[in-house]
């Protein structure tokens, strides 16, 4: 089964300062990647994901991830951090079984809190 | 297109009531997903449909939940009879089945049992 590990509870940043959130996920197939973020009281907005390809992608709101299979690693990045930014973030594994639809499986989530 | 839309937003009631969830997927998708979020266990699947055919309900906690889907356009999500730890937030999303697809959510429901 398939599974992701964010190691980060909370992260904690300077508005400006640069980001990455950690992602590390178990599947034993080819991976299909998510980064989702949730504003307090919202649903999940997906922000980029992974299928195939360039392993480098971007996303909406400056936001991009590298996939890395050496290191089954899918971590999300953005230069600088906006106070808007602060928000919880879930990175996701999708499994795709013969037939159906990917399932996304989630990580506990990264909450992310940016100081002035 | 509007998105997923789940009603109500916000529910509270009784231990031992019956509750009902609701969830409109976006138009097209053909498949659809029932999530719950709590801080203790986080994102978790409870049920999801193909072509409004449950696949896989296993992460259905027990038998006091249930869901269907009448149609390509609507399902519910029944807890009969509600405990206080059923408090969650759960969320519902679509998808187009198919390859190099994302799932959607909605605003999720907000559940407080008391």
């Amino acid at each position: 089964a398939q599974s992701v590990t964010q190691p980060d509870i909370h992260i904690t940043v300077s508005e400006g300062a640069s980001l990455e959130l950690r992602c590390n996920y178990s599947y034993g197939a080819t991976p299909y990647l998510f980064w989702y973020v949730q504003s307090p009281g919202q649903g999940l907005q997906l922000l980029l994901k992974y299928f195939s390809g360039d392993t480098l992608v971007q996303g909406i709101k400056g936001f991009e991830a590298e996939f890395k299979r050496s290191q089954s690693s899918f971590n999300l990045r953005k230069p600088s951090v906006h106070w808007s930014d602060a928000a919880e973030y879930f990175c996701a594994v999708g499994a795709k079984p013969a037939g159906g639809s990917y399932i996304p499986t989630f990580g506990r989530g990264t909450s992310l809190i940016v100081h002035p | 297109d509007a998105g997923v839309i789940q009603s109500p937003r916000h529910e509270v009631t009784e231990m031992g009531q019956e509750v009902t969830l609701r969830c409109k997927p976006i138009s097209g998708h053909n498949s659809l997903f029932w999530y719950r979020q709590t801080m203790m266990r986080g994102l978790e699947l409870l049920i999801y449909f193909n072509n409004n055919v449950p696949i896989d309900d296993s992460g259905m906690p027990e038998d006091r939940f249930s869901a269907k889907m009448p149609n390509a356009s609507f399902s519910t999500l029944k807890i009969q009879p509600s405990e206080p730890r059923d408090s969650a937030v759960y969320f519902c999303a679509s998808s187009l089945r198919g390859e190099n697809t994302e799932a959607f959510f909605g605003q999720g429901t907000r559940l407080t049992v008391v």
